[in-house]
């Protein structure tokens, strides 16, 4: 079962943009974290953030965590035709031994 | 970097044969996971080993679906009949710290049943 729905599905941008995607989720959780998949590959570990922080940054990369909406964003700035890929969410709920439960993902395409 | 290995990459099979897929983690991680993901979908897990263990094999279909980590370090997931539905990715994932924590993806086996 999915527990996250990601917005937008698919999202298309030119390079240097910035690109913005969500992520809801319905259960309380322990952590959040965020997963790149280039096509036909594995998933890459992005950024995890922890049920109380709120933001966090890494390189390019920020993310922030509404607890009390239930949601998340990533944001990736000055965007590049490499960050071309599916972004997932999933969710530690704190209650299963690290169980992550993902969403169905956001397809991002930039544009040269 | 340490990665986590996967094999074969791209398996094709016909319906009601056996197909088996071999996971190496990255040496010391002691949680091991194996995934399912549909295309277009997220990835769903089927088992969770913590060493030797299964400490989750709530989504496994057990009546056709085996996995096995018997000396606690690699890992095999058995499909035996393979059925049309089964065509997917099957991604192994490793972690270090047990209960929480980031998951370290191998490349994946896609699976194609005819």
């Amino acid at each position: 079962s999915q527990q996250g729905e990601e917005d937008p599905q698919a999202l298309s941008i030119q390079e240097g943009e910035n690109a913005t995607m969500n992520c809801s989720y319905k259960t309380s959780i322990n952590n959040l974290q965020w997963y790149r998949q280039n096509s036909g590959r594995g998933l890459v570990h992005l950024i995890l953030i922890r049920s109380n922080e709120r933001e966090k940054h890494s390189g390019r990369l920020r993310v922030t965590l509404d607890t009390s909406k239930k949601s998340s964003s990533l944001l990736i700035t000055a965007s590049r035709a490499a960050d071309t890929a599916s972004y997932f969410c999933a969710t530690d709920s704190g209650t299963s031994y690290g169980k992550l439960t993902f969403g169905q993902g956001t397809i991002l395409t930039v544009h040269p | 970097e340490a990665e986590v290995a996967q094999s074969p990459r791209y398996k094709i099979t016909e319906k009601s044969q056996a197909v088996a897929f071999w996971c190496d983690p990255i040496s010391g991680h002691a949680t091991l996971y194996w995934y399912r993901q549909i295309l277009g979908q997220g990835p769903e897990l089927l088992v969770q080993f913590q060493d030797e263990s299964v400490v989750d094999d709530s989504q496994l279909p057990k009546d056709r679906f085996s996995a096995e980590r018997l000396k606690g370090v690699d890992s095999t997931l058995k499909i035996q009949p393979a059925e049309l539905g089964d065509s997917a990715m099957y991604l192994c994932a490793s972690s270090f710290l047990f209960g929480s924590g980031s998951q370290y993806f191998g490349p994946g086996t896609r699976l194609t049943v005819l």
